[in-house]
C-alpha cells in the first residue's frame, strides 16, 4: 500500500483557491488516487478520483504529474462550508484483498 | 455517487451489552465492505474487510470475537460490538465499493456514534 503524506493543516480565506498536495512516492502501477472530504461526525465524502494527468468535476480538480508520485487537489473559490479535513488515499481497490488506509489528512480552515 | 447508509446514527448502551450496527448499500450491490473506527481528532482506522458470503478479514490488533462482522447479503453488512466497554466508545464508519466514472470507488456511510456508559 502506498503511504501518503499531506500537510497537517492549511488556512485560507473565502473566495480563494486552495491547493492541497499529497505525496505518494511508492504508488504502484495499478493504484488510483482518491480524495475525500470529512466534516465532524460525518463519514468521508468522495470528492474526486484520478489515475494520471488532470481530472475535473463540478467541485474540484485533481492534478497528477507524469511520475504520479504526488497529486494536488484544487478547490476553486472556497467558502466557509469547505472547512473540513481532506484525505488523500492511494490504492487499487479493484484487486481482491486490497484496501485503502487513511493517512492523517489535511485540516483546512476557511476564514471569512 | 453511490449511497451507503448506516443504522443507527448514534447509540448509547450500558457496559457489558452488545450493539449491532448495520451498513447498507442502497443503490448498488457490494461484495466487499469495510469497517473503520475513528477517535476524536484522529484519522480513520481500518478494522476489517467484510466479504459477502465469507468470513471477514480483520486488521492486526482488532479482536474478531469482540467485533463480529456478518455480510449475509450483497447490500448489508453488520458490525456487532459484543460486551461493549467504555473504551469501545467511538465513531464507527462503514464503506462499500461501487463503480464510478473513473473506476471503482469506495463510498462511505454517515457513521455511527457509539457511547458506552
Amino acid at each position: 500500500l502506498a503511504k501518503t503524506t499531506q500537510p497537517i493543516s492549511m488556512d485560507s480565506y473565502e473566495g480563494q483557491e486552495v491547493n492541497i498536495t499529497c505525496s505518494h512516492n511508492n504508488i504502484a502501477t495499478n493504484d488510483y488516487i482518491t480524495w475525500y472530504q470529512q466534516f465532524p461526525s460525518q463519514g468521508p465524502r468522495f470528492i474526486i478520483q484520478g489515475y494520471k494527468t488532470k481530472v475535473t468535476n463540478e467541485v474540484a480538480s485533481l492534478f497528477i504529474p507524469a511520475d504520479r508520485k504526488s497529486s494536488t487537489l484544487s478547490l476553486p473559490r472556497v467558502s466557509l462550508s469547505d472547512t473540513a479535513v481532506y484525505y488523500c488515499l492511494v490504492g487499487d481497490i479493484r484487486a481482491a484483498g486490497n484496501k485503502l488506509t487513511f493517512g492523517g489528512g489535511t485540516r483546512v480552515l476557511v476564514k471569512p | 455517487g453511490a449511497v451507503v447508509s448506516q443504522h443507527p446514527s448514534r447509540v448509547i448502551c450500558k457496559s457489558g451489552t452488545s450493539v449491532k450496527i448495520e451498513c447498507r448499500s442502497l443503490d448498488f450491490q457490494a461484495t466487499t465492505m469495510f469497517w473503520y473506527r475513528q477517535f476524536p481528532k484522529k484519522s480513520l482506522m481500518l478494522m476489517a474487510t467484510s466479504n459477502e458470503g465469507s468470513k471477514a478479514t480483520y486488521e492486526q490488533g482488532v479482536e474478531k470475537d469482540k467485533f463480529l462482522i456478518n455480510h449475509a447479503s450483497l447490500t448489508l453488512s453488520t458490525l456487532t460490538v459484543t460486551s461493549a466497554h467504555p473504551e469501545d466508545s467511538s465513531f464507527y464508519i462503514c464503506s462499500a465499493i461501487a463503480g464510478g466514472s473513473t473506476g471503482e470507488t469506495q463510498y462511505f456511510g454517515p457513521g455511527t456514534r457509539l457511547l458506552v456508559l
